[in-house]
C-alpha cells in the first residue's frame, strides 16, 4: 500500500538555525499539506500547497516558514531560524483531491523537531 | 467557540464493551467529515469517513447530523487495540481542522 513518508524522523537544532523536513508524497496525489502538533496538543494546519503553490495558509506560517516541491516527488517545510516554540512533530500529508468525496489526507509518520 | 470540540476522555471501558464519542463543529461551511485514529506519538490514521446516511465498517459506526453539526462514533465489542486517541476532523476549504481528541483505554 502506498504510504507517505517523512525524513529525519528526529530532528535536534539549535534556536536561530535552519531545518528543511522533507517529505516523499504518495506519487499520484496532486495536494500536499503540512501540519503540526506540539505535544499534548491538537494536530493543526500549516499550510496547503497544490500546482505548485500555496494554496491556503494559517496565521503559524509566517516569514519564517516556506514550503517547495523541489522535483517531482519531493515536498519540503523550510524554517528559516527557530525557534522553541517550533519544537513539535510535524506531518506532511497528501490527497488525490480537495473539497470532494475523495478528499481524504493521508499521513506521513511525522518529523519530531527539538528545538535547544 | 472551539472549532471541534471533543470530550477528551478518558473513556475506560473493559474489553468487549460498547462505547460512544461524540464532537460539535462550529463552521457550517464544513464539507467533509472523519474520525481518524492516533496512537501515541505517531501520525493520525484515517479510520473512516462519515456521511449523513450513516456508515458502518466492521465494529464502527459513525452518524453526522448536519442540523446540529453532530459527529458520532460508536465502537462495539472493544479490543485491547482499540486503545488509542480517536480524533474528529472537519474540512474547511482546503485543510483539515481537527478537533483534540477522545482517549480510549480498553482494558482486560
Amino acid at each position: 500500500e502506498p504510504e507517505v513518508t517523512q525524513t529525519p524522523s528526529h530532528q535536534v537544532t539549535q534556536m536561530g538555525q535552519e531545518v528543511i523536513l522533507r517529505c516523499v508524497p504518495i506519487s499520484n496525489h496532486l495536494y500536499f499539506y503540512w501540519y503540526r502538533q506540539i505535544l499534548g496538543q491538537k494536530v493543526e494546519f500549516l499550510v496547503s500547497f497544490y500546482n505548485n503553490e500555496i494554496s491556503e495558509k494559517s496565521e503559524i506560517f509566517d516569514d519564517q516558514f516556506s514550503v517547495e516541491r523541489p522535483d517531482g516527488s519531493n515536498f519540503t517545510l523550510k524554517i528559516r531560524s527557530t525557534k522553541l516554540e517550533d519544537s513539535a512533530m510535524y506531518f506532511c500529508a497528501s490527497g488525490l483531491s480537495s473539497g470532494g468525496a475523495e478528499d481524504t489526507q493521508y499521513f506521513g509518520p511525522g518529523t519530531r523537531l527539538t528545538v535547544l | 467557540r472551539k472549532e471541534v470540540e471533543q470530550d477528551p476522555g478518558p473513556f475506560n471501558v473493559p474489553e468487549g464493551a460498547t462505547v460512544a464519542f461524540n464532537c460539535t463543529y462550529s463552521n457550517s461551511a464544513s464539507q467533509s467529515f472523519f474520525w481518524y485514529r492516533q496512537d501515541c506519538r505517531k501520525e493520525p490514521k484515517l479510520l473512516m469517513s462519515v456521511y449523513s446516511s450513516g456508515n458502518e465498517d466492521g465494529r464502527f459506526t459513525a452518524q453526522l447530523n448536519r442540523a446540529s453539526q453532530y459527529i458520532s462514533l460508536l465502537i462495539r465489542d472493544s479490543k485491547l487495540s482499540d486503545s488509542a486517541t480517536y480524533l474528529c476532523v472537519v474540512t474547511l476549504a482546503d485543510k483539515l481542522v481537527f478537533g483534540a481528541g477522545t482517549i480510549l483505554r480498553v482494558k482486560s
